[in-house]
């Protein structure tokens, strides 16, 4: 069955500097990868997905991750981190031959300092 | 508006007894999912479908209970079997690409 890990419990950053959430994930055959953010109390919203293609992949709110196969990693990146970024991030991940079967990781607890 | 909607959104409930929580989608997804969130581990899948009167178990089915008679409709009842119930859950519907998720009901037992 595909998993997905990530290392890092809590990312802390400061306003305008890069960030990256990092992600791993195991699956069979090719990987279809997301992010995911999550703010108190609610549901999660939707940052970017890869299918296939370009490795560098960019979402919403200035947000890009990048694939790598040789890795297995699909790593969360932003040139410049905002206050209002702090929040729970998950990457999920969903296996070829099984996609409707979607597995998220432990989460990644973001905060931006100003 | 098209969205998954999740109600209540917050839900009380004694030792003993089944509750269940409803989520419905007018996004005309095929799949539909049921996740519950504790603090510090993340998502975890309790059952999934993939079509209207099919259902598989996820990691922690044990102790809830589903139904997909309606594409629209995947309610979820939490049994009294279910020990610790205590959580925030999640439903999501998706087609082939990313999962759209409704705004969760936080369940509490008391």
């Amino acid at each position: 069955a595909q998993s997905v890990a990530q290392p890092e419990d809590q990312v802390n950053v400061a306003e305008g500097n890069p960030l990256t959430v990092k992600c791993t994930y195991s699956v069979s055959g090719n990987p279809y990868l997301f992010w995911y953010v999550q703010y108190p109390n609610r549901g999660l919203q939707f940052l970017l997905k890869y299918i296939t293609g370009d490795n560098l992949v960019k979402g919403s709110y200035g947000f890009e991750a990048e694939f790598n196969k040789s890795q297995t990693s699909f790593h969360l990146k932003k040139p410049s981190a905002l206050v209002s970024d702090s929040a729970l991030y998950f990457c999920a991940v969903r296996g070829l031959y099984n996609n409707n079967d979607m597995r998220f990781g432990a989460g990644t607890r973001l905060t931006v300092k100003p | 508006d098209g969205g998954i909607t999740q109600s209540p959104k917050y839900l009380f409930r004694k030792e003993g007894q089944n509750v269940t929580l409803s989520c419905e989608q007018n996004l005309n997804h095929d799949a539909m999912y049921w996740y519950r969130q504790d603090p510090g581990q993340g998502l975890r899948l309790i059952y999934y479908s993939q079509i209207v009167n099919d259902f598989q178990k996820g990691d922690i089915a044990e102790g809830y209970s589903v139904s997909r008679e309606k594409k629209e409709s995947f309610p979820l009842t939490v049994t009294s079997a279910q020990k610790n119930p205590t959580a925030f859950y999640l439903c999501a519907s998706s087609t082939l690409g990313e999962a759209f998720f409704g705004q969760g009901t936080r369940l509490t037992v008391v």
